[in-house]
């Protein structure tokens, strides 16, 4: 079994839709919690770090269910500029070793 | 977060021959991680450089063919030795800040072997 285990893509969805994108982890002292955002040819950047119940930034919202051992991402009213691969990101321990999932990839079209 | 400069952007070397790449950072930051991203897969953690000390290298990484030096708190190369086409990559330097594991990362150097 993988570290990180992403929901296997691509997402196609129109314009203003919500799309959610789950990621499961299989070491329950795993310590933080990441989405990063892909895109084409381009380095990973951050999008939100996930601590404790989860937080908000604007439309984006990410979940953390330490009991289940998943987090979630949540995008209301897509973009077309969020069209990307998305990546779940796990630190385990206080190794500081960061296992990354094998991305999403969401399509959002007019 | 961090400013992350990488050298070369890009390069097409032949095999059997080395290149060395160079991560520049724009503060001091203690830990720096060495990442391998091969065409459509995710990162994959080739080692952790601290300053210091030797790098930590993950199962399948060895220092003969992957060298990492790290002589102060902005500044690393990854030197790719003895190359073959397998090691055709995108290869990324990362960071975390001292107060925080979120981590930041250079553009990348895509590298092509002929």
């Amino acid at each position: 079994r993988k570290e990180v285990e992403q929901d296997p893509g691509p997402f196609n969805v129109p314009e203003g839709a919500t799309v959610a994108f789950n990621c499961t982890y299989s070491n329950s002292a795993s310590q933080s919690f990441f989405w990063y955002r892909q895109d084409c040819r381009k380095e990973p950047k951050l999008l939100m770090s996930v601590y404790s119940s989860g937080n908000e930034d604007g439309r984006f919202t990410a979940q953390l269910n330490r009991a289940s051992q998943y987090i979630s991402l949540l995008i209301r009213d897509s973009k077309l500029s969020d069209s990307a691969t998305y990546l779940c990101v796990v630190l385990f321990g206080n190794f500081n070793k960061f296992y990354f999932g094998s991305g999403t990839k969401l399509n959002v079209k007019p | 977060s961090a400013v992350i400069s990488q050298k070369p952007s890009r390069d097409i070397c032949q095999r059997g021959t080395s290149l060395t790449i160079q991560c520049q950072v724009d503060s001091q930051v203690t830990m720096m991680f060495w990442y391998r991203q091969q065409p459509g897969q995710s990162l994959t953690l080739i080692a952790t450089a601290n300053q210091g000390s030797e790098a930590t290298y993950e199962s399948g990484f060895v220092i003969d063919k992957f060298p990492i030096s790290r002589p102060n708190l902005t500044f690393s190369t990854l030197t790719v030795s003895n190359m073959s086409p397998e090691d055709s990559s995108i290869y990324l330097c990362s960071v975390t800040g001292d107060s925080s594991y979120e981590q930041y990362f250079g553009p990348g150097t895509r590298l092509t072997v002929t």
